[in-house]
This record gives C-alpha cells, sequence and structure tokens, in this order.
C-alpha cells in the first residue's frame, strides 16, 4: 500500500514563529488532506489538496504531485495551533481508503 | 463542530462487559468510517461503509461488530475486549468515496475507551 512520512515528528516553536510541516508519500494520489488533532482529539479538516497551492487565514498548503510532497504553512503560529498535524492520501485507485502518517507533534509556548 | 458527532465521548469497560459506541452525520453523506487511533500509532482503518454497505472490513477482530442502520448512523458494538483495544475510537463520514474530489473525510471528536 501507498507509504506517507511526516516530518519532523515533533516541532516546538516560540509564539509568534513560522513553520514548515512535510508530508512525503510513495505512489500517485487524488486525495490528500491536512488534518490538525487538538489536545482533546478532534480532527479538524485543513485543507482538501492533491495539487496545488491553498491558503486559509495563517495556514497553507501546497502540494507538488509530481514529486510526491506536500507542505503545510502556518505562520505567526498561536497556543491555539498546538496539536498533532495529520497528513493522510488515497491512491489513484480510489479503493476509500485514506492512509494517514504518523503526524507532527507542533507545541507552541507563549 | 464537524457534523459529525460520536457518544459516548469516553467510556470505561471492563473485559466481559458488552458496550456499543455510536455515531451520527449531519452532513448528508453516504459513507462512514471507523478508525482506531492507539498511542504511537497512525490512525488505522477498520470499516468502512457506503451506502450501508460494508465495502471494507480491515482484518478487524470480531470482537468488534459494526453495524449501519442507514447512511447517517453507524454503531461499533463491543464484547469481551482485550486491554489491548484500549484506544481513541473516531468515526468519519464523505459524500462519495467513489468520486474523485468526494472522499473529503470529516471526523467526530472520538470515544476515548478504555479497557480494564
Amino acid at each position: 500500500g501507498i507509504q506517507v512520512e511526516q516530518s519532523p515528528p515533533d516541532l516546538i516553536l516560540q509564539e509568534g514563529a513560522n513553520s514548515t510541516l512535510r508530508c512525503n508519500f510513495s505512489d500517485s494520489v487524488n486525495n490528500l488532506q491536512w488534518f490538525h488533532q487538538n489536545p482533546w482529539g478532534q480532527l479538524i479538516n485543513l485543507f482538501y489538496i492533491p495539487s496545488g497551492t491553498k491558503q486559509n487565514g495563517r495556514l497553507s498548503a501546497t502540494t507538488v504531485a509530481t514529486e510526491r510532497y506536500s507542505l503545510l504553512y502556518i505562520s505567526s503560529s498561536q497556543t491555539t495551533d498546538s496539536g498533532v498535524y495529520f497528513c493522510a492520501v488515497e491512491g489513484n485507485f480510489g479503493n476509500e481508503k485514506l492512509t494517514f502518517g504518523t503526524g507532527t507533534r507542533l507545541t507552541i509556548i507563549p | 463542530e464537524t457534523g459529525v458527532t460520536q457518544t459516548p465521548r469516553h467510556l470505561v469497560m471492563g473485559m466481559t462487559n458488552k458496550k456499543s459506541l455510536k455515531c451520527e452525520q449531519h452532513l448528508g453523506h453516504n459513507a462512514m468510517y471507523w478508525y482506531k487511533q492507539s498511542a504511537k500509532k497512525p490512525l488505522e482503518l477498520m470499516f468502512v461503509y457506503n451506502f450501508k454497505e460494508q465495502t471494507e472490513n480491515n482484518s478487524v477482530p470480531s470482537r468488534f461488530s459494526p453495524e449501519c442502520p442507514n447512511s447517517s448512523h453507524l454503531f461499533l458494538h463491543l464484547h469481551t475486549l482485550q486491554p489491548e483495544d484500549s484506544a481513541l475510537y473516531l468515526c468519519a463520514s464523505s459524500q462519495d468515496p467513489g468520486a474523485v474530489a468526494k472522499n473529503i473525510q470529516y471526523f467526530g471528536a472520538g470515544t476515548r475507551l478504555s479497557v480494564l
């Protein structure tokens, strides 16, 4: 099956800093989603981005499908950005299965 | 609020108990999913239901029994669980998993299960 790797596994930043999270995947995809899991376990959709670039406030994401990676950018970090960020992909066969990476745990220090 | 509601939020059960987890989606979606999230592991897909039909059983032990009475409701019946089954169980839904750009999945807040 498709492999998903995220880096870094852990990231600790001061409030106000910028960060870049990376997701590498092993095969062509027709679905790529970024999620934020808050400390209470809720997974929140950030982006659906199988290719291209999208922005939503302080967050933006870019997927370079031909090179099989996606980046999530967080600017001017706030303490509420803390949590685990997951990348999940679905291969081109479209078999309904999202494969998740192991996540990046982001901690923003006041 | 993602439109997917899970109850209960927390559950503690003994190995001989029988309990059920409930998931309800208010998004008009056709597919629903159960995932298991254990500490230090990626989310693992357990079951997929598409238009109320089970289309995926990811080698899940029979002590987990899903039920999907309609496209809006999904249950996970639990019996004779083991301590290693303790985890966060997440439900998700999507509009149409067979259509490109329509398998965007939305998650509930999860049920944190502890098996003693």
